[in-house]
């Protein structure tokens, strides 16, 4: 089975810090993905990743960054936090192209992080 | 710009009574589309697939290219089935690597009433 971990599944911190999310795949995928998931607005896509120290910005990359150095871990970054980034992060990743179920994401649990 | 419609926020149906969960596409090339459901506490996980046509856990899905349409079909629902389900099309809207973000629809919320 794919497992997929997020560090924290809540997280509280208050407006200005520094927020780093951390996720994590056993399977070797290539890709791995960012959303953010907000009640009435479903998920929608922060940045993603093909490879290591690549990125790509996806439909909502303000405020955010991203930080592949291995292929098993994508950091989600939030480098000045406000209270409308309070929201749900879900990591995502997929095998990768030409691979068997090459589009087929699989998810973390997610990290509620409030910011205050 | 590709984009991904469900048209119901909530969705209310009795046990052992037909469900369809509607969704609709815009996407100019071959879309690869694909429902994923979220129960209570657990994670999102992928439902099914339109390129493997198959069926999970009695649930169906057709792509109809003509009407731009993916519906969610069951004949019986199940009190098992409350869940948040959401719609998603992988259509290469984004450059490089062949990786695709998913485009995912606002969810539509199944109840099943005993």
């Amino acid at each position: 089975d794919v497992k997929v971990t997020q560090s924290s599944r809540y997280l509280v911190k208050r407006t200005g810090e520094k927020v780093f999310l951390e996720c994590v795949q056993d399977m070797d995928h290539e890709n791995m993905f960012w959303y953010r998931q907000d009640p009435g607005l479903g998920l929608r896509l922060i940045y993603f990743s093909y490879d290591v120290k690549m990125k790509e910005k996806g439909d909502i990359p303000e405020g955010y960054s991203v930080s592949r150095e291995k292929k098993e871990r994508f950091s989600l970054i939030l480098e000045s936090a406000s209270t409308n980034q309070t929201s749900m992060y879900l990591c995502a990743s997929s095998p990768g192209t030409g691979l068997p179920d090459t589009d087929t994401q699989y998810f973390g649990p997610g990290t509620r992080l409030t910011v205050l | 710009a590709q984009r991904v419609t469900q048209p119901e926020k909530l969705l209310s149906v009795f046990k052992g009574a037909p469900v369809e969960l509607k969704c609709n596409y815009s996407y100019s090339g071959s879309p690869e589309l694909f429902w994923y459901v979220q129960y209570s506490r657990q994670r999102l996980q992928l439902l099914l697939r339109h390129i493997s046509r198959e069926s999970i856990k009695g649930f169906t899905a057709d792509l109809n290219k003509g009407e731009t349409s993916f519906h969610l079909k069951k004949p019986f629902a199940q009190e098992e089935d409350s869940a948040m389900y959401y719609c998603a099309l992988s259509g290469g809207m984004y450059s490089g690597g062949g990786a695709d973000g998913l485009t995912f629809g606002k969810g539509t919320h199944l109840i099943i009433q005993p």
